[in-house]
């Protein structure tokens, strides 16, 4: 049972160009979420989902885009990338529905460099 | 909105010593309480939680935590470290549900402690 995944694990891209981290789990929570991680921040969240075809905008989502089509995929579309949004991405699931709710689960993260 | 402030970002400590790491958080509404532990180039995983009850908490690997709620704090406490706890350290609230709030099941994290065990 591989739980939470993330692709790709590194990433390194060029200003202003259009770059998806992907998330994928397998035990279909209902929640998923994406923040970014950086020193001295923290986490912070960038965008989150209740359920499939439902997103809301979490602490820091400019420049940032999300779709959830189905439950167990949530991607992250930076449209123009910016040297600002280097950064490790961690996608998290959580569902409130059952024992033990209201802890997230993390994937590995994503390290991402915008050149 | 909430806060959540962690007082040490860095905190070196001998092996077999004591540590506490602190947390304060600021809410208008119940919250819950969370210390989550990310090792080197891991994600992050649950350390231990507050929901209700007791106000000590005992979580994996030997930590436990305290919730006081006159004071707003949540500091996290391991009676002796090891090597193995070096690792940073995230305190993070949400809120309760139906506690009036708009960040049930979402999370807002402090700034995170790195805890060093030295030899």
């Amino acid at each position: 049972d591989a739980g939470i995944t993330q692709s790709p694990r590194y990433k390194i891209t060029e200003t202003g160009r259009q770059v998806t981290l992907m998330c994928h789990q397998t035990w279909s929570h209902s929640y998923m979420f994406w923040y970014r991680q950086d020193l001295g921040h923290g986490l912070r969240l960038i965008y989150y989902s209740a359920a499939a075809d439902i997103t809301d905008k979490g602490e820091v989502p400019d420049g940032y885009v999300v779709s959830r089509s189905k439950t167990e995929n949530f991607p992250l579309t930076l449209e123009s990338a910016t040297r600002s949004q280097t950064s490790v991405y961690f996608c998290a699931t959580t569902d409130p529905g059952l024992a033990g709710r209201d802890t997230q689960y993390f994937g590995p993260g994503t390290r991402l460099t915008v050149l | 909105a909430q806060s959540v402030t962690q007082l040490d970002s860095q905190v070196p400590v001998f092996e077999e010593a004591p540590v506490e790491l602190r947390c304060n958080y600021s809410s208008s509404v119940s919250v819950y309480l969370f210390w989550y532990v990310q090792y080197p180039n891991q994600g992050l995983q649950l350390l231990l939680k507050y929901l209700s009850g007791s106000t000590l908490v005992k979580g994996i690997n030997g930590f436990e935590a305290e919730f006081n709620k006159s004071q707003t704090s949540f500091h996290l406490r391991k009676p002796s470290v090891h090597i193995s706890d070096t690792a940073e350290y995230f305190c993070a609230v949400s809120d309760q549900p139906y506690a009036g709030g708009t960040s049930y099941g979402k999370l807002t994290f402090g700034q995170g402690t790195i805890l060093t065990v030295h030899p």
